[in-house]
This record gives structure tokens, sequence and C-alpha cells, in this order.
């Protein structure tokens, strides 16, 4: 079964709207850690956002902002006012502190942000 | 800093032609890794180092072998090409394991 699931293969948006992009996550460790990171077109992996599980409150960066929904193991990307540059790949990302640390990815969501 | 780099950029192989890709860090970051991406699959860990002289297979270690000599080079081998292996790979590294990763360019590999 995947650890992360990003369900949504493609979005679109209109450049200065808001934008959520979807993940879920599985994991029965109490302590992990969830990285969202983008990949423009021309192929660079750029870290976003880190959310602990013991955060008490959600992380955010700037225009990014992560929805951490804990119960429904949910943590949605939150891009505010979007930008034409913030079109690229996006992946969910988890690390699980009880096993080996190193971080699985899901299989990314493609955002293209319209003029 | 030149933060990770790796070589080469492209490289095309024949069928059972050996090659390494170099993957270095000037952040003296204690882990790094190899991962590859093909189309609709994300990334996919296929060795990870936690620090100098050690190594551990991730998920799609089978046909690539490692070494982390010195703490700022991970070498990524492929002993026999397969076509399978046509893929991008990028390498990155993180201060310990529950920080961010920083990511190489990738490396374009094209195995026929």
């Amino acid at each position: 079964a995947q650890k992360i699931t990003q369900t949504q293969p493609g979005m679109f948006v209109q450049e200065k709207e808001a934008v959520t992009l979807d993940c879920t996550y599985d994991t029965s460790d109490p302590s992990y850690g969830l990285f969202w990171y983008k990949q423009p077109s021309s192929g660079e992996m750029i870290f976003l956002i880190y959310q602990g599980s013991y955060d008490q409150q959600n992380a955010t960066e700037g225009r990014y902002s992560l929805n951490f929904q804990k119960a429904r193991k949910s943590a949605n990307l939150v891009i505010s006012a979007s930008q034409l540059g913030d079109s690229a790949m996006y992946f969910c990302a988890m690390r699980e502190d009880g096993g080996s640390y190193i971080p699985t990815f899901g299989r990314g969501t493609s955002l293209i942000v319209h003029p | 800093n030149a933060g990770v780099t790796q070589t080469p950029k492209f490289r095309v192989l024949k069928t059972g032609q050996s090659m390494t890709l170099l993957c270095a860090q000037d952040m003296n970051h204690e882990y790094m890794y190899w991962y590859r991406q093909d189309p609709g699959m994300g990334l996919r860990l296929i060795h990870y180092s936690v620090g100098e002289g050690t190594t551990a297979k991730g998920e799609v270690p089978d046909g690539y072998n490692v070494s982390r000599l010195k703490k700022q080079n991970f070498l990524l081998g492929l002993e026999s090409a397969a076509p399978s292996q046509t893929s991008v790979y990028f390498c990155a590294s993180s201060r310990e394991a529950d920080y961010e990763q920083y990511f190489g360019p990738g490396t374009r590999l094209t195995v026929t």
C-alpha cells in the first residue's frame, strides 16, 4: 500500500487565486514528518515546507501553508495568490521516525497557473 | 556554496555497458540519497547513506551499487545497464534524517 497518496494528477488555477494540493498519508508511527517539494520544468527539486506530527500549529512559509489534519491523515498544501512561476510538479513526502527516517514520496501533482 | 552537484547531466549507454554517476555536496551533510524518477512514479529511493563509509538499500536497489568513501561524495554505479534503467536520477543530501533534503539537478540516463 502506498504510504503517500496524491490523488490529483493535474490541477489548474487562475493567477492570483488560491489552490489546494491534496496529500494523504498512511502510518501507524506516532512521530513523523511531512514535506512538500516543488519541481519546476527545469527539473530541480525545491523544498517548500515541513510539518512535524507533534506541531500544534499548521506550518506556513510565505505564500505556502500546510493544512494538517492529523485525524484524517491529510497534509494538504495551500498556495495563496498563485503566480505563473508556481506552475510545476508538487510532491508530498513523509518521514516515519520509528523506521529508517528516510522520506517516502508521493507520485506528485502537476499544477498549471493560467494568466 | 554549490550545494549538491551531479555529474554527468546526460548520458546514453548501450545495454550491458557500465557507468558511475557522481554526486557531491559541500554542506557537510551526513545523509545522502540516490533516487530515480520515472513518469507517473514520483521519486523512488535506490540507495542511501547515513554517513561516510555507510550505505543502505532503498526501495529499488537491484542493478545498482553505491559507495561513500568520502563524506562529500556519493557514487552510484550501474555494472551492466539495462533499458529498464532509463530514467532521471537525482542525488540529495540532508543534514540529518529529519531535515529537508537538498537535491542535485539530476542526470538523464538513456539505455538503448
